[in-house]
């Protein structure tokens, strides 16, 4: 069974413009949870799909959002971007109904905003 | 003060200690999750728990929601085992319908030959 798929690797991007991100989620698993690592913060919370419609929401601006298509595959989208948005970005997905079951996380999108 | 708190920050150990990582948190949560990150930043998820304790092999965790606290212990520790270890607790009311995952800031584990 394939793993969790991120496209794309890396990314550079310039302050002021949108990236999106992609997501495939193991085949099968419908809940999809996006999450944003930098060396300061650390590991936090994006958002979480599931079924197409977002459940949970961390504390990040309204630049960042994302949607769940009906394969289940996700997209996050972060618009105007700042020096700040450059992370590791990552999504987990999971197979159960309840958000938090075992996750699986993919290899992450590296963005870098100049 | 961080809602959620581990110790130690870094660790080395020689092949074959006991290993101890300890997480506090300071909100209310239903479960808790520890995570491994390697070098290049992929992460594997090594336990969801929410009480009593789990064991996988050569890692058992452990957790106390009544007085916030988990444990992920690691036995006859190995090179392999180097990695950051992060715990994540699900916050009750963090947002969220069914709560929110927050994080510790990891603990790196450095196993010498």
């Amino acid at each position: 069974k394939a793993g969790v798929t991120q496209t794309p690797r890396y990314l550079i991007k310039t302050r002021g413009q949108q990236v999106t991100l992609s997501c495939s989620p193991i085949s099968g698993h419908r809940s999809v949870s996006w999450y944003q690592q930098t060396p300061g913060q650390g590991l936090q919370f994006l958002f979480e799909y599931f079924s197409e419609t977002q459940r949970n929401k961390g504390n990040f601006p309204g630049r960042f959002s994302g949607r769940q298509f009906s394969n289940s595959r996700s997209e996050m989208n972060v618009s105007t971007l700042e020096l700040g948005d450059s992370a590791l970005y990552l999504c987990a997905s999971s197979a159960g109904d309840s958000i938090w079951e075992k996750l699986f996380f993919g290899s992450g999108t590296q963005l870098s905003v100049l | 003060k961080n809602e959620v708190e581990q110790s130690p920050q870094n660790l080395t150990a020689q092949e074959g200690e006991f290993i101890t990582i300890n997480c506090s948190y300071s909100v209310g949560i239903s479960a808790l999750h520890w995570l491994q990150q390697h070098p290049g930043g992929g992460i594997v998820s090594l336990f969801m728990l929410s009480s009593g304790k789990k064991k996988h092999g050569r890692l058992i965790a452990t957790i106390n929601i009544q007085e916030k606290h988990s444990s992920l212990h690691i036995t006859a520790s190995h090179p392999r085992d180097s990695a950051v270890y992060i715990c994540a607790p699900i916050h009750l009311g963090g947002g969220g319908s069914q709560g929110n995952l927050i994080f510790g800031k990891g603990t790196k584990l450095s196993v010498k030959p």
